[in-house]
């Protein structure tokens, strides 16, 4: 089977950096994607790691280590409108995305 | 605009019916996958079908029947087998031809069983 751990909250003040991590085992692994979700809404895709190392996109940023089953979500910069819930994602060979159970971000001035 | 639709946004229905929620696409993408999200939980994979006329089940299955006869459409069916069924309810789409981890997902239908 597959299985997803992150942190379930995590809370930092307007301006600092979080990181938040992911770690994972599964079979026939693909990638690591990350998605954001605010209260109520759709997920929204933000990243998607197939190789090893750091993808930045703006103030996100999403690391991988496939050797170690770990990947991180790191924000920059946070603004209000971060506050929202954030999931790790694996992609494996069946062509299915299996989340996590996501790790809520509040963010204060 | 390019997109999913879901509907109806919010359903209730009495125990012992079955319910059908509507999923339509204009992506053109291959895949197309129901997700089930429970408060404060994680997405879990109900059905996902690859291609037209083919589906396969997901990790909570039981309960729920889906059809692909339209590349477009994706329907689910929320039967009275199902035990739990309130829930918020995600329908989702992949482009096939990729390597890629990225799902566009609907607005969501939120079903309450009274």
């Amino acid at each position: 089977g597959q299985s997803l751990e992150q942190p379930s909250e995590v809370t930092a003040v307007e301006g600092a950096i979080v990181q938040i991590n992911c770690t994972y085992q599964t079979s026939g692994f693909y990638g690591l994607s990350w998605y954001q979700q605010h209260d109520g809404g759709a997920p929204t895709f933000l990243s998607y790691n197939a190789l090893d190392g750091l993808e930045e996109t703006g103030r996100f940023s999403s690391f991988l280590s496939r050797s170690d089953s770990y990947g991180y979500l790191l924000l920059q910069e946070l603004q209000m409108k971060d506050s929202a819930s954030y999931f790790c994602a694996v992609l494996s060979g069946y062509s299915t995305l299996t989340f996590g159970k996501g790790t809520m971000l509040l963010v204060s001035p | 605009d390019g997109g999913i639709t879901q509907s109806p946004k919010y359903l209730f229905r009495k125990e012992g019916q079955n319910v059908t929620l509507s999923c339509e696409q204009n992506l053109n993408h291959d895949a197309m996958y129901w997700y089930r999200q429970d408060p404060g939980q994680g997405l879990r994979l109900i059905y996902y079908s690859q291609i037209v006329n083919d589906f396969q089940k997901g990790d909570i299955a039981e309960g729920y029947s889906v059809s692909r006869e339209k590349k477009e459409s994706f329907p689910l069916t929320v039967t009275s087998a199902q035990k739990n069924p309130t829930a918020f309810y995600l329908c989702a789409s992949r482009s096939g031809g990729g390597d890629t981890g990225e799902l566009f997902f609907g607005e969501g239908s939120r079903l309450t069983v009274l």
